[in-house]
């Protein structure tokens, strides 16, 4: 079954200091792709990162850079000189197909000390 | 421009009464999606509405129910609220073209709280 895990128990991170969360996925379909999202206490859903599974390059949105590891189908979520504000849910996800159902990790709790 | 919008924000039902959540996508986007997120389940996917048409759908039951109007905006009704429906629930937004036309863009959601 096509799954996403996410098994870090809360992360806690220096301020100005780089953390990096973990992912893996399970997919048998070739084409598909990979999202970060941060959640405030507020609830939103942020969009972070995408990663396509045919893009060659890693992708980087700022201070976000995803390491993606094809054959191990991991997509770990580098954050570089992490801020209080940084402090929330992360989740990992990702959909195939055409239509835009995401499925979901159980995401990672990150707390970034002053 | 303009993000997701959910309203309400807040809403506190009884047991056996239905609900309706209203989410009003991006100007443009034409994909609509809802989630429900509780902490014991985490985020599962609802439905998804493209053009009208509900394209896909998660395993929920049939009270769970939707439509999409001619303008992209979404509502989500629930009947015979359980207290485990008790959940936030979150619409998501999508341009489906071009490379980024995947990316879901979130709205606050609704906060449904039964009694």
């Amino acid at each position: 079954a096509q799954k996403i895990t996410q098994t870090q128990p809360g992360m806690f991170v220096q301020e100005k200091e780089a953390v990096t969360l973990d992912c893996t996925y399970d997919t048998s379909d070739p084409s598909y792709g990979l999202f970060w999202y941060k959640q405030p206490s507020s609830g939103e859903m942020i969009f972070l990162i995408y990663q396509g599974s045919y893009d060659q390059q890693n992708a980087t949105e700022g201070r976000y850079s995803l390491n993606f590891q094809k054959a191990r189908k991991s997509a770990n979520l580098v954050i570089s000189a992490s801020q209080l504000g940084d402090s929330a849910m992360y989740f990992c996800a990702y959909k195939t197909g055409a239509n835009s159902k995401l499925t979901f990790g159980k995401g990672i709790t990150l707390s970034v000390r002053p | 421009k303009a993000g997701v919008t959910q309203t309400p924000r807040y809403l506190i039902k009884t047991r056996g009464q239905q609900v309706t959540l209203s989410c009003s996508p991006i100007s443009g986007h034409r994909s609509v999606s809802w989630y429900q997120q509780t902490p014991g389940q985490g985020l599962q996917f609802l439905f998804e509405y493209f053009s009208e048409t509900q394209r896909n759908k998660g395993n929920f039951p049939g009270r769970f129910s939707g439509r999409q109007f001619s303008n992209s905006r979404s509502e989500m009704n629930v009947s015979t609220l359980e207290l485990g429906d008790s959940a936030l629930y979150l619409c998501a937004s999508s341009l489906l073209t071009g490379r980024r036309g995947y990316e879901a863009f979130f709205g606050q959601g609704t906060r449904l709280t039964v009694v």
